[in-house]
Order: C-alpha cells, then structure tokens, then sequence
C-alpha cells in the first residue's frame, strides 16, 4: 500500500467552478499534510498545509483534514486557467524525522 | 524567502560517467533531500542528509551517493551514469521540528536538474 494516493486525473474544469483534488494517506501516525502545486517542467511549490482535523482557508485554496478517514483535500475556488497543474500531496510523520511522502500527483486542467 | 539553487538547469551525460549535482540553500536549513521524478512515479526520495556530514538513504539510493561538507551544500554523485537515471532531480531543504509551525516545517525545492543519460 502506498504512503500518500491520488487520483491521477486528468482533472478539468471550466473557469470560475470549485476544483476538488483528494488525497489519502496509509499511517495514521501522520501529522502534517501539505499541498504543492507544479507547474510542467517546473519544481513543486508549497501552497497550503494543514495539522488539524477540520477545514483551512487561505484565499482561494481550502485545505480539508479528516484523520479518522485518512483523507486530506485540497479545493480551489473560482478556478482561474492558470491554476492549471499538477497538485502533489504530501505527509510527515513524527516517527520518521523529516522524511516527506509525496503522492503522485492530479493533474488539473481549468478550461477557458 | 528560501532560495535553493541547483548547478545546472539541463544536464547530458555518456554512460559510465560519474555525475555531480550540487544543490546550495541560503537559510541556513538542517534538512537537505534529494529526489528524483519521473512520469507516473512522482517524486521519490534518493538520499536525505539532517546534519553536516550525516545522511540517510530513501527510498532509492542505489547506484547514488551524497555528500554534505557544509551545511548549505548537499551533492548528489551518480559514480557511473546509467541510462535508467534520466530524470528530473530536484532537490529540497527544510528545518528541523519539533512542532508543527507555518515558516519551519516544510521543504523548499529547488528549480531541479533534468539529466539525460545517453
């Protein structure tokens, strides 16, 4: 069983709709959620992170945590074209230091 | 703001070569990491290092080996490039933690290296 899982996607969207990008995770020793977004032949950069159960709003971004159903969501409102990418999530765990795991990733297309 | 910086944007190695990516971050991180991503395997860690001179392998530390001589230098070495190590290679820096807290605990990556291995 992977760490961290995503659906691939593609995800699309029209302009201005709410985009909802899910990811679980395998251990429940896990702490902290983060999601980054990656633009093509770019490197990922961190755009929401979450500890606690419940929802977090930063902008247009809101990060959802439930740990007892090991699920972590990220959702963009009014989606723009240039939210366009690939959104990675990742999760620490205390026990492992520093160690980040990283999902594969949903691609997300916002249409025109 | 972090800066990570990579040697090199693009990269074309021979096989059998040996290759040396070098990463540099400016605030004064503990925590360097080195990764490696490839179509539909996502991001996989190949070495971490959480102090001068200490590292820890990944997931994927084989035919790679790191160095950490200071504290804002971390190298990844592929002793004899293969073709299998066509990649892109991206590395990160990040604090040590003791508890969760917004400017502390993350990762920071760098632009990356897209190698080619012919």
């Amino acid at each position: 069983q992977k760490e961290v899982e995503q659906n691939s996607g593609p995800l699309s969207v029209p302009e201005g709709a709410i985009a909802s990008l899910n990811c679980t995770y395998s251990d429940r020793g896990s702490q902290s959620f983060f999601w980054y977004r990656q633009y093509s032949g770019k490197s990922p950069e961190l755009i929401m992170f979450i500890y606690s159960n419940g929802d977090k709003e930063d902008g247009r971004f809101t990060a959802q945590l439930n740990k007892a159903s090991q699920y972590v969501s990220l959702l963009i409102r009014d989606s723009q074209p240039s939210d366009s990418a690939t959104y990675l999530c990742a999760v620490k765990r205390w026990n492992t230091g520093n160690q980040f795991y990283f999902g594969t990733g949903t691609s997300l297309t916002v249409i025109p | 703001d972090v800066k990570v910086t990579q040697s090199s944007r693009y990269l074309v190695k021979r096989t059998g070569e040996k290759v040396f990516l070098e990463c540099v971050q400016d605030m004064d991180h503990e925590n360097m990491f080195w990764y490696r991503q490839d179509p539909g395997l996502g991001l996989r860690l190949i070495y971490f290092s959480y102090d001068v001179k200490m590292k820890e392998k990944g997931d994927i530390p084989e035919g790679y080996s790191v160095s950490r001589e200071k504290k804002e230098r971390f190298s990844l070495i592929l002793e004899s490039a293969s073709t299998n190590q066509t990649s892109m290679y991206l590395c990160a820096s990040g604090t040590q933690w003791d508890r969760p807290s917004r400017n502390t605990d993350t990762q920071y990556f760098g632009p990356g290296t897209r190698l080619t291995v012919l």
